[in-house]
């Protein structure tokens, strides 16, 4: 099983649905887990942290299950400036070195 | 503040050639990282530094050097480009107190090994 997996996509998606996406990992002492954004040819920004509890940032919800090891990312109310690559990062302690990215779900919303 | 910056943005190299990749950040990060990007392939750590004076190898460290001679600066060396070097280039640093371990990242040097 590869450390950290997400599904490529594409996902196409009309401007106001809403879309999920998972994303599963292999070491279960990782310690922390991220979301995180990138546009073409820009580099990643952090989106947000996913907590043991799960939490929102405005339309993003972001919840973690440690028990299947898998965290997962909900955008409702989905706008044309969404379209974006979005990266799964798994910590399992340090600095850089602990952390391993995701190859990434390309999501492209639709007008 | 002007954040995690990069020079060149993009470059064209000949098989052989060397060259250095330029990254600096003014955010006093003792973390700072060098990564490469390719298609399918997601991020990739190559070296990075716990501070001034400190480096390691990352994943895929091979044909490549780094120094970190002070906290701002962490320039990437390719020794003898080869085309399997052809990637984005993302440098990136963080702070180690940070409760997130936030990773933020320079704007990338897109680089071509012919």
């Amino acid at each position: 099983r590869k450390e950290v997996e997400q599904d490529p996509g594409p996902f196409n998606v009309p401007e106001g649905a809403t879309v999920a996406f998972n994303c599963t990992y292999s070491n279960s002492a990782s310690q922390s887990f991220f979301w995180y954004r990138q546009d073409c040819r820009k580099e990643p920004k952090l989106l947000m942290s996913v907590y043991s509890s799960g939490n929102e940032d405005g339309r993003f919800t972001a919840q973690l299950n440690r028990a299947s090891q898998y965290i997962s990312l909900l955008i409702r109310d989905s706008k044309l400036s969404d379209s974006a690559t979005y990266l799964c990062v798994v910590n399992r302690g340090g600095g850089a070195d602990g952390l391993t990215f995701g190859k990434g779900t390309h999501l492209i919303i639709q007008p | 503040n002007a954040g995690v910056t990069q020079t060149p943005k993009f470059q064209v190299l000949k098989t052989g050639q060397s060259m250095t990749l330029q990254c600096a950040q003014d955010m006093n990060h003792e973390y700072m990282s060098w990564y490469r990007q390719d298609p399918g392939m997601g991020l990739r750590l190559i070296h990075y530094s716990v501070g001034a004076g400190i480096t390691d190898q990352g994943e895929v460290p091979n044909g490549y050097n780094v120094s970190r001679s002070t906290t701002e600066d962490f320039p990437l060396r390719l020794l003898s480009a080869a085309p399997s070097q052809t990637s984005v280039y993302f440098c990136a640093s963080n702070n180690v107190y940070s409760e997130y371990n936030e990773q933020f990242f320079g704007p990338g040097t897109r680089l071509t090994v012919l």
